[in-house]
Formats: C-alpha cells, structure tokens, sequence
C-alpha cells in the first residue's frame, strides 16, 4: 500500500515565478492538506481539499491556490514567488472525518 | 484557536539515556494530541496519539506519551534513546469536533543523541 507521494522533490525558482507542486493521497484517502514548514518552524496549514473543493483556508495569500482531482489527487499552485516561499510544502491525507492525517515525504522548495 | 508549545527547541542526550519531551497546549474546546517525528530531509511520521481513553499511550519507536488534561501537557518520554532517534519531533492537536479541521503544530524539539 503506497503511502502518500509527492512531486518534485526539490524545485528552485526565481521571484515572480509560478509553481506547481503536485501530492496523491494514501491510498483510499479523499481529503488532502497542505502545509508550509519553513526552516527551523512548525508546519503552518495552507489550505484542505474534499470533493474537489477548498474547505477550510489557513493564513495565506491568494496567490497559493490549489486544486482536487477526481482521483482525491492535489495540486498546490504558487503565483509570483517570493524569497519568502521558500519551505518544505508538506501534503497529508485523510478519510473524511478520520482523525489521523499522513503525511508525504514533501518538496523542497527554494526561490532565489 | 488552539495554540502549542514545546518549551525546548533542542534537547540532547547520552545513547541509551531517557528522554522527555515536552508538550504543552492551549485551547477553548477538546482536542487530540499527536506526536510527529520528521527524520533529516524527509516527511512526518506519526509517532503517536491521544483520542480517549488511557491518558497513557504507546507509539512507535518505544516511545509513550502522556495526556494531562489539567496541566494541559502531553509529554513523550523513551526510556532509552539511540543514535536512530536523531530526529524533529513535533507536537500537535486537532479539535475533536472536526470536520475539515487542521493540525496546530509546535515549533519542533530537536533531539541529538550523543555516542
């Protein structure tokens, strides 16, 4: 049973630069969040996906947005990067209503 | 909202020495406590949780934890640590009430295991 996957592993982007950060959830799972861990921090909640629709938001811009596929699939999109950005993104997955989340391995963003 | 402390940034510790770290929450409502250990360059892995029940509780790695509703605190200790418990350890709480609810972290305690 796969545990939950991420991609890129590492990423470096210049300031103003889009990214696309891609997560599948364990399998079975349908509600996916993101996190934000910079260095030396807690993991910060970004946002959480369930039916393919943002449920809850945490203390970000707009210009992190995200995405649900009808596979429970996610996608974090991240627009015009800032130096500031630059982080672990850490996705999880759930059951809907499970208490646990698991988490994937991360990617390691770095803009310059 | 709900708030953690962990009131060490960095704990080391003598190979086959006992360990405690420390967890302390703050919230209006009931949570679940979770311990996560993050390894050098890789994801979260739960290490363990409080739901109900046994305020006493047992994880993965030989380490236990326990919940103090009146202190508001959920310490994990491990009686005898080694080299391979070099890790971030990260306390955490969800409300029991959730729905989509997120994960409140700690700032993480360094562990360092010194031979």
């Amino acid at each position: 049973d796969a545990g939950v996957t991420q991609s890129p592993t590492h990423l470096i982007k210049t300031r103003g630069q889009q990214v696309t950060l891609r997560c599948s959830p364990k399998s079975g799972h349908d509600t996916v969040s993101w996190y934000q861990q910079a260095l030396g921090q807690g993991p910060q909640f970004i946002f959480q996906y369930y039916e393919e629709e943002e449920r809850q938001r945490g203390n970000f811009p707009d210009r992190f947005s995200g995405h649900q596929f009808p596979n429970y699939s996610s996608e974090l999109n991240v627009n015009a990067l800032l130096l500031g950005d630059s982080a672990l993104y850490l996705c999880a997955s759930r059951f809907q209503g499970a208490d646990t989340q698991y988490f994937g391995p991360g990617t390691r963003l770095t803009v310059l | 909202a709900q708030s953690v402390t962990q009131l060490d940034s960095q704990v080391p510790v003598f190979e086959e020495a006992p360990v405690e770290l420390r967890c302390n929450y703050s919230s209006s409502v009931s949570v679940y406590l979770f311990w996560y250990v993050q390894y050098p360059n890789q994801g979260l892995q739960l290490l363990l949780k409080y739901l109900s029940g046994s305020t006493l509780v047992k994880g993965i790695n030989g380490f236990e934890a326990e919940f103090n509703k009146s202190q508001t605190s959920f310490h994990s200790r491990k009686p005898s640590v080694h080299i391979s418990d070099t890790a971030e350890y990260f306390c955490a709480v969800i409300r029991t009430n959730f729905g989509n609810e997120k994960l409140t972290f700690g700032t993480g305690t360094r562990l360092t295991i010194i031979p």
